[in-house]
Formats: structure tokens, sequence, C-alpha cells
């Protein structure tokens, strides 16, 4: 059965740090991997999908990595702004998910960063 | 955004009666699911829905039924609440393809006194 593990739970930065958040999923045999911010009280916002071929994925101070063969994957945030502050999930689809997009989600990493 | 409402946002009611949330989406989109959040357990994945009428259960789908007669809406019923069933309801969308992201609405936080 396919977990999903996050850590840190909860992590605070000073603005302007480079941070990394790690996410762990115990099997390798995933279709992709994607990452997701979760402001208080509202949905999820999805950041970026890594597909299973692929090592990588960027979208502006944003990068997700992906490590099949370690179970890892992780979210790099340059220079972060207090606007980062937020949950990041990351959930993986599970390769014999059956013919819908199932997603198995870690519990989440809450960033504040504080100017 | 993709065009996803949940209704009620907010519902407190008590252990034993019955309640229905609903989720409609304008996206045409032929998945949809229903997560819950707890605190601890990231997102849980209740029912799933792969067309009009296709249901399917997910993982903690005991006490939950749902139904889905048009495209556009899928609705989460609690026969009869228990306080374990507080917590925060998501619904989502997808189609299955090239981007596989899945779009979430804003949620319904449920109290059960």
């Amino acid at each position: 059965k396919q977990e999903v593990t996050q850590i840190p739970a909860a992590l605070s930065v000073p603005e302007g740090e480079n941070l990394v958040l790690n996410c762990s999923f115990t099997d390798s045999a995933i279709y992709n991997l994607q990452w997701f911010r979760q402001d208080p009280g509202k949905g999820l916002t999805s950041l970026l999908l890594i597909q299973s071929s692929q090592r990588e994925q960027t979208s502006g101070r944003l990068n997700a990595s992906l490590d099949k063969s370690s179970g890892r994957s992780t979210l790099y945030i340059a220079a972060s702004q207090p606007g980062d502050s937020a949950t990041y999930l990351c959930a993986g689809r599970p390769f014999f998910s059956g013919g819908y997009n199932k997603l198995i989600f870690g519990a989440g990493t809450r960033l504040a960063v504080h100017p | 955004d993709a065009g996803i409402t949940q209704s009620p946002r907010h519902k407190v009611t008590e252990t034993g009666t019955p309640v229905t949330l609903r989720c409609h989406q304008t996206e045409n989109h032929r998945y949809m699911y229903w997560y819950r959040q707890d605190p601890g357990h990231g997102l849980r994945l209740i029912h799933y829905s792969y067309g009009v009428k296709d249901t399917d259960k997910g993982e903690v789908s005991d006490g939950y039924s749902v139904s889905r007669s048009k495209t556009e809406d899928f609705l989460l019923t609690l026969e009869s609440a228990t306080s374990s069933q507080t917590s925060v309801y998501f619904c989502a969308i997808s189609e299955v393809g090239d981007t596989d992201t899945q779009y979430f609405g804003p949620g319904t936080r449920l109290t059960v006194l």
C-alpha cells in the first residue's frame, strides 16, 4: 500500500531564504507526483506535476524533483516571500490505480515565511 | 480557477441527522471525487465518480454514499452523521490525460455535535 510522508510537518523561515520541502513515498511504482498549495480555509491549488519519466519540473521560483529509485520528491522554493506562507502537500498517483486519477496524499508541510 | 463550487460552505448538525453536500462543476470533466481532510491525515478519498451514475468507493467510504445524476453535480450523503465525520470535505474534478491534474473546490466545513 502506497504511503506518502512529508517532513517537516511545519517550517518557519525568514524572508529571502531558499528552502526545501521533502516528500517520500513507499512504493516507487508511481505514475506521477504532484505538489499542491493550500491556503488557510481554501482548497488545493496544483503547483507542479512530475511524470514518472521526468526528473524535475520548474515554475517560476519553484522547482520540484522526483527520484523514484529512492522514493523521494523535493520542492525547492527560491528566495522565499511572506506570500509563500501556506501548507504544501504532495500526492502520488500509483501506477496501478485503475481508470481514474487516484492520488495518495501526504499530510503536508505548513510553511511560514516571516518578514 | 476551475469552475467548482461546493455547498454549503459551513454546516453544523447533530449526531444522527442526514446531511447532503453538493459539488457542482462547470468544466464538463468526467471524473469527480470527494475527499475529507483531517489534521495529521492529509486528504483521504471517500468516493469517486467516473461518469453519470458511475461511482465507486475510496479508502474511507463507510458511512457515506454518493450520487451523480448529471455530469455537473456530485452529491455526498451522510445517512446518519456521527461526530467522527466532523471534517473538512473537498470535491475535486479531473480528466485523465496529459495534465492529470485534479482541481479542487473550496471545501465544506462540517461539524457534527
